[in-house]
C-alpha cells in the first residue's frame, strides 16, 4: 500500500491521560499535515511539516498538543493530559513539493477516531 | 476563519440524477478543490480549479468557480450509489500558506 498510513484507527482513552498517533506519509512527499475533523464538520488545520521542519501551527494547536517528524518521514502527534473536547478524528495529509505554488493537491490517511471518556 | 461554506447540507437523490453542490468561501485564493469523504474515512482528491479559470470537467464531474461571488459548484452528472458520500471544498490562501480551508461538506445520498 502506497498511501498515507495512520495508526491507530481508533483509540480510547480517559480523560487525562496522554495519547501518540502516528503516520506514514507517502514516501517521495516532502509536505505532512495534520488536520482535525469533528462530526459533520470539515477537517481544520492544525500544523505543517516540510520535510522535518514544523512550518506552521493554527491558534487550535494548544500547548496539551505536540508534533514531530524527526527524519522528515513519518510524523507523530501527541495529546497530553486529553480532555472530552479532543475526541475527533485526527487526520493526515501528505503532498509533494513538486506541484508548484499554485497548486496544493493533498492525499489522505483514512484518520484516527479518538474517543476521550 | 477562512472555512467556507457548502449549500445543500444534505442532498439525497436518485441513481441517474444530477447532483449539484454549492461552495462559498470569504477570502481571495489561488486555486479550489473539490474534496470527497465516505463515511470514517479519509479524504479524497476529486478536482482542481485554479482562480483564473471559471470551469473545469473531469470524468462526471464538472466545476464552475465564480471569484467575484466567492463561489464554486460541483455538479455530478448520472449519479451512482457509489457516489454517497461527504462532499467538501477547500481553499488556499493566497499568501501561499500551505494548509487547506474546508467547508462544511454535503453529505450525498444516492438512492439505488
Amino acid at each position: 500500500d502506497t498511501g498515507v498510513s495512520q495508526n491507530p484507527r481508533h483509540k480510547i482513552t480517559k480523560r487525562g491521560q496522554n495519547v501518540t498517533f502516528r503516520c506514514d506519509p507517502i514516501s517521495e512527499h516532502n509536505r505532512l499535515y495534520w488536520y482535525r475533523q469533528t462530526l459533520g464538520q470539515g477537517p481544520e488545520f492544525l500544523t505543517y511539516f516540510q520535510n522535518e521542519a514544523q512550518l506552521e501551527k493554527s491558534r487550535l494547536l494548544s500547548d496539551r498538543f505536540s508534533a514531530e517528524r524527526p527524519k522528515g518521514s513519518f510524523s507523530t502527534l501527541e495529546i497530553q493530559r486529553t480532555e472530552q473536547g479532543d475526541s475527533a478524528m485526527y487526520l493526515c495529509a501528505s503532498s509533494p513539493i513538486a506541484q508548484g505554488r499554485a497548486k496544493n493537491i493533498q492525499y489522505f490517511g483514512a484518520g484516527t477516531r479518538l474517543s476521550v471518556l | 476563519s477562512q472555512q467556507g461554506e457548502e449549500d445543500p447540507q444534505a442532498l439525497s437523490i436518485q441513481e441517474g440524477e444530477n447532483a449539484t453542490m454549492n461552495c462559498s468561501y470569504k477570502t481571495s485564493i489561488n486555486n479550489l478543490q473539490w474534496y470527497r469523504q465516505n463515511s470514517g474515512r479519509g479524504l479524497v482528491h476529486l478536482i482542481l480549479i485554479r482562480s483564473n479559470e471559471r470551469e473545469k470537467h473531469s470524468g462526471r464531474l464538472r466545476v464552475t468557480l465564480d471569484t467575484s461571488k466567492k463561489s464554486s459548484s460541483l455538479l455530478i452528472t448520472a449519479s451512482r450509489a457509489a457516489d454517497t458520500a461527504s462532499y467538501f471544498c477547500a481553499t488556499d490562501h493566497p499568501t501561499g500558506a500551505n494548509n487547506l480551508f474546508f467547508g462544511t461538506g454535503t453529505r450525498l445520498t444516492v438512492i439505488p
